[in-house]
């Protein structure tokens, strides 16, 4: 079985600090997504990373992708009340599979 | 243009009842998914239609649940006797094909007494 682990489960910052959250995985695959869910929403997807190493920037949030492709980073700077939510990672298995296997998410609070 | 809409919005049932809910994916796309939201858990698939092939039904947990869709347009879920078990948010998802980018809707928060 396949599984998206992440951490830290929850998280509460101030506004400006910085934070990093984890997605891994003992396998390998062939695209991994993060998403963002806010209360009463679906999921929203932010980013969609395929290449070992590589590094995705959206305004103050840095995505990267594993070497191996088993893992995942998201480091936002200088957070933002309006970063609250739900963040998911998602993969692919690859091939034909279009199922995507989700982690639990990190829920992270920024107060002002 | 308009995103993926859902409906009801909030479904209150009781034990043992029959629930339908509604997806209507944006216009155009041709792949449909439906997973199911638990508290405090991730997203776990259910169902994936893709054109006029043969849904992937192999993430329905039990033969209580079924869905269809009716060409590339709205599908409808439904539980059979719903069990106290089947309480979430059930989410609905379209995208433009096999393209990697889904997009959901706001969900259906089921909640069975």
């Amino acid at each position: 079985t396949q599984l998206l682990e992440q951490s830290p489960q929850f998280l509460s910052i101030q506004e400006g600090e910085n934070l990093t959250v984890y997605c891994n995985s003992s396998s390998v695959f062939s695209s991994l997504q993060w998403y963002r869910q806010e209360p009463g929403e679906g999921p929203v997807l932010l980013v969609t990373v395929v290449t070992g190493g590589e590094v995705k920037k959206l305004k103050r949030l840095t995505f990267q992708f594993g070497d191996a492709r088993k893992d995942s980073s998201l480091h936002i700077t200088a957070a933002q009340p309006g970063d609250t939510g739900l963040y998911l990672c998602a993969a692919f298995g690859g091939g034909n599979n279009r199922k995507l296997i989700w982690g639990l998410g990190t829920s992270l609070a920024v107060n002002p | 243009g308009a995103g993926v809409s859902q409906s009801p919005s909030n479904k209150v049932t009781e034990k043992g009842k029959d629930v339908e809910l509604r997806c209507d994916p944006i216009s155009g796309h041709t792949a449909l998914y439906w997973y199911r939201q638990r508290l405090g858990q991730g997203l776990e698939f259910l169902i994936y239609f893709q054109g006029n092939s043969a849904p992937d039904k192999s993430g329905l947990p039990s033969d209580r649940f079924s869905a269809e869709r009716t060409g590339e347009s709205v599908s409808t879920l439904t539980i059979q006797r719903t069990q106290q078990e089947d309480s979430a948010v059930y989410l609905c998802a379209s995208s433009l094909g096999a393209a990697p980018t889904q997009y959901f809707g706001p969900g259906t928060r089921l909640t069975v007494l």
